[in-house]
């Protein structure tokens, strides 16, 4: 079974408005991370937002923000005020408790800004 | 602070060549990931070092490919006798692992085509 989900393959939003981006997980253990990353076309990805299990308070960071619903296990990303420059492949991943520090990736979406 | 830097950032080869790709992490970053990402999908972990240590491998890192970072600082990822489907973006990321979240800060990637 997939770990992350993130059944959007595209969405697009007008510039100046704002945009939830899906993120579903799946995991048995009490503790873990979740955490979004952007990928332009350059191709580095590079480090939105995270969310602890544990976190009480939705994680914020400028004009992203994550919809944290753990009983759901969804961990949606918010950005508010688009900008054409957040144009990009968005990643949701998990990263779970023990031994490991592998994060696991969902598939991604493609967010596309218009004017 | 330089980033992550990864070299060559892409290489065409011929099916059964060796590559290696380098991975210079950020400095004070004593952990060390190697992530593969094909096209269309997220990325997928292969393993990951603590100092010269090498603490976890994916089953997606067969006999062919090989790691190292033998003085704990740049890192190395061989793959001996390339097939076609090792072609895929190869991505390099590093971490301060006490940090709360431990967020990897990722390079831009080392893109492999194998002819």
């Amino acid at each position: 079974a997939q770990k992350i989900t993130q059944t959007q393959p595209g969405m697009f939003v007008q510039e100046k408005e704002a945009v939830t981006l899906d993120c579903t997980y799946d995991t048995s253990d009490q503790s873990y991370g979740l955490f979004w990353y952007k990928q332009p076309s350059s191709g580095e990805m590079i480090f939105l937002i995270y969310q602890g299990s544990y976190d009480e308070q939705n994680a914020t960071e400028g004009r992203y923000s994550l919809n944290f619903q753990k009983a759901r296990k969804s961990a949606n990303l918010v950005i508010s005020a688009s900008q054409l420059g957040d144009s990009a492949m968005y990643f949701c991943a998990m990263r779970e408790g023990g031994n490991t520090d592998k994060l696991i990736f969902g598939t991604g979406t493609r967010l596309q800004v218009f004017p | 602070d330089t980033g992550v830097s990864q070299d060559p950032r892409h290489k065409i080869t011929k099916r059964g060549q060796n590559v290696t790709f380098r991975c210079d992490p950020i400095s004070e970053h004593n952990r060390l990931y190697w992530y593969r990402q094909t096209l269309g999908q997220g990325p997928e972990f292969l393993t990951y070092f603590q100092n010269e240590a090498q603490l976890e491998k994916s089953r997606l890192l067969s006999d062919r490919f090989s790691a190292e970072r033998p003085k704990g600082s740049f890192s190395t990822l061989e793959i001996q006798r390339t097939e076609q489907g090792d072609s895929a973006m190869y991505l390099c990321a590093s971490s301060l692992p006490w940090a709360s979240a431990n967020v990897l800060t990722f390079g831009a990637g080392s893109r492999l085509t194998v002819l």
